[in-house]
């Protein structure tokens, strides 16, 4: 069974400009959670993604946006980048049987670490 | 507002030693409860939950977890460290129900660290 696995393991931007990271979920998982962690920090919720749909979103803003493919793989996309961007970017993924539960353990990856320069 | 709170930014004890790691919750109704642990370069790993029932719950690594709703406290607990266990320890809470919340609120971390 393949864990989570994201890519890149670290990148470095500039401000202004876009990035995406990507996210293989479990085998057999069809949820994909997105957090950031700032150094220091316990993780936010950015957005989740059920069956391709976003499935609820925290406190972030519309520069902040997502994808989730047919294979349940997911993309993070963050567009105009501010320095306090930079971040652990974590993804988590669960099998979710209805899209409405709040309890399906979550696996983590091992996180993206983004500068933003 | 909801919000999770753990009061040890930094731990130290010795090899052999017990453990307690605080945290507090404020939340509506009791949510479902979670300790996760990380460590340098790897994701974030499960280590005990509560949803309901017993409200002492075992983990892995030989962790336990006691829920006491009187305290709003869900409070990790090991009877004897080892030295791998040196990690940031995470408490985070759900909502009990589905819908548009079903995201993990996340305390601070309380970073731990092992004497030999």
């Amino acid at each position: 069974e393949t864990g989570v696995t994201q890519s890149p393991t670290h990148l470095i931007k500039t401000r202004g400009q876009q990035v995406t990271l990507r996210c293989s979920s479990q085998s057999g998982h069809n949820t994909v959670s997105w957090y950031q962690q700032a150094l220091g920090q316990g993780p936010q919720f950015i957005f989740q993604y059920y069956r391709e749909e976003e499935n609820g979103r925290g406190n972030f803003p519309p520069r902040f946006s997502g994808l989730q493919f047919p294979n349940y793989s997911s993309e993070l996309n963050v567009n105009a980048l501010e320095l306090d961007d930079s971040a652990l970017y974590l993804c988590a993924s669960s099998f979710d049987s209805s899209g409405t539960s709040g309890y399906n353990e979550q696996f983590f990856g091992p996180g993206t670490r983004l500068t933003v320069l | 507002a909801q919000s999770v709170t753990q009061p040890d930014i930094h731990i130290t004890v010795s090899e052999g030693a017990s453990l307690e790691l605080r945290c507090n919750y404020s939340y509506g109704a009791t949510p479902y409860l979670f300790w996760y642990v990380q460590s340098p370069g790897q994701g974030l790993q499960l280590l005990l939950k509560y949803f309901s029932g017993d409200t002492l719950v075992q983990g892995i690594k030989g962790f336990e977890a006691e829920f006491k709703r009187s305290q709003s406290s869900f409070n990790l607990r090991k009877p004897s460290v080892h030295w791998s266990d040196a990690a940031e320890y995470f408490c985070a809470v759900s909502p009990p129900f589905g819908g548009n919340n079903r995201k993990l609120i996340w305390g601070l971390g309380t970073s731990l660290a092992v004497n030999p």
